[in-house]
């Protein structure tokens, strides 16, 4: 079925460092892909979408490229912050809206 | 606009007994998720719904758990009796349809349940 693979955490950076978080998919179709974010304490939050191959979603200084022929939706970003420090979750969505998320990876940004 | 509500927000019960949740979703919005989020794990879908059908439900034990949206607003999901293994974040989220294919879910604070 369906589903995200996420690279395995936790990461642990310093601040103003270069951060990314690995994230491949499989789907039949074309699903659009998401990454979220959760915060210590909180809820899921969207960080940024993509719904066709090549598509760029940015957010918050973070960006992902949806790569069809690679089949990954990687996030960066260029200098982290401790308010950075998270969970972040890749998920995907089917055409039929079914939402499929990966394992997780933890960030923690160290001053 | 008004986010996705769930209630209780924290739930702490003995194995065997009952417990129920409430979600009410952003308005409007006609899909609606219920997910099991085990701690440091991602969040595993239970079921979906699209207005008060069931849309997705292969993953919802049945045999214990229950959900039910009636009226296509509000959601309740059921755990009888409850296992220990049933501890975890329950979490409710909601998204609008339209002839694109959809928005992004929307998720609740969720209710932390405590299985002892």
């Amino acid at each position: 079925g369906d589903s995200v693979t996420q690279m395995e955490g936790p990461v642990t950076l310093s601040e103003e460092a270069f951060l990314t978080i690995n994230c491949t998919y499989t789907a039949t179709g074309y699903p659009s892909l998401f990454w979220y974010v959760q915060y210590p304490g909180e809820g899921l939050q969207l960080l940024l979408k993509a719904t066709k191959a090549d598509d760029k979603g940015s957010n918050k200084g973070f960006e992902a490229t949806y790569r069809k022929e690679t089949t990954s939706f990687h996030l960066e970003k260029g200098s982290v912050q401790v308010s950075d420090s998270a969970v972040y979750f890749c998920a995907l969505r089917r055409r039929d809206y079914k939402l499929s998320f990966g394992a997780g990876t933890t960030v923690t940004v160290r001053a | 606009e008004a986010g996705v509500a769930q209630s209780p927000r924290y739930k702490i019960i003995e194995k065997r007994q009952s417990v129920a949740f409430w979600c009410n979703p952003i308005s409007g919005h006609a899909t609606l998720y219920w997910y099991q989020q085990i701690l440091g794990q991602g969040p595993k879908l239970l079921i979906q719904f699209q207005n008060n059908g069931v849309v997705d439900d292969s993953q919802l034990p049945k045999d214990r758990f229950s959900a039910e949206r009636l009226k296509g607003v509000d959601s309740t999901l059921k755990i009888q009796p409850a296992k220990l293994e049933d501890s975890a974040v329950y979490l409710c989220a909601s998204s609008s349809l339209n002839v694109r294919g959809g928005t992004e879910a929307f998720f609740g604070q969720g209710t932390r349940l405590t299985v002892v």
